[in-house]
């Protein structure tokens, strides 16, 4: 079983609809969690970062972390087509900023106009 | 600025050929790492660097070898290629805050 799991989808949704995205994960030590955007062919980029439970809005996005579920979440509203691209969960147990990271398989994400 | 830069960015081996991806950033930041990305496995830590000087493991280094004789750079170097090292390449690097900053990728494929 790998020590985080998140559905590859791929999943569809018309623009303007609120998108879930989520990851569960087996490490109860992992504290810092974030997600990431890959556009196709580029590098992941950063999109939130949130320091062990609680939410974290910025934007449209809003990232929520359970840790008593070992769940953690990706809401994105208002969705819109340039937001099609695969979305990375990604976790670290010690300081997040390190590099030492345990992704997800991703989900793709497509947005119809 | 360019922040962190890999080359090549496509390459074509044959089995058993050795070469190394490079990978240098301008920002100043002490730590680098190394991912591989497959269809369906996410991205998986290779090796990291918190240091010039300082390496280590990460989940998937077996065939791969790494130095960090500068801030700047951190190249991957594969010592006799393999099929089942066809993958995409990230280099990361990262300082103190929260951001760790990718590449644009390397593909690289063996035969």
């Amino acid at each position: 079983q790998k020590e985080v799991e998140q559905d590859p989808g791929p999943l569809s949704v018309p623009e303007g609809a609120i998108v879930s995205l989520n990851c569960t994960y087996s490490n109860s030590a992992f504290q810092y969690f974030m997600w990431y955007r890959q556009y196709s062919r580029k590098g992941p980029e950063l999109l939130m970062y949130t320091y062990s439970s609680g939410n974290k809005e910025d934007g449209r996005f809003t990232a929520q972390v359970d840790k008593s579920s070992k769940y953690i979440s990706l809401f994105i509203r208002d969705s819109q087509p340039s937001d099609s691209a695969t979305y990375l969960c990604a976790m670290s147990s010690g300081s997040g900023n390190t590099g030492k990271l345990i992704f997800g398989q991703g989900t793709t994400l497509q947005v119809k106009p | 600025n360019a922040g962190v830069t890999q080359t090549p960015k496509f390459q074509v081996l044959k089995t058993g050929q050795s070469m190394t991806l490079q990978c240098a950033q301008d920002m100043n930041h002490e730590y680098m790492s190394w991912y591989r990305q497959d269809p369906g496995m996410g991205l998986r830590l290779i090796h990291y660097s918190v240091g010039a000087g300082i390496t280590d493991q990460g989940e998937v280094p077996n065939g791969y070898n790494v130095s960090r004789s500068t801030t700047e750079d951190f190249p991957l170097r594969l010592l006799s290629a393999a099929p089942s090292q066809t993958s995409v390449y990230f280099c990361a690097s990262s300082g103190q805050t929260d951001t760790i900053y990718f590449g644009e990728g390397s593909w690289l494929t063996v035969v």
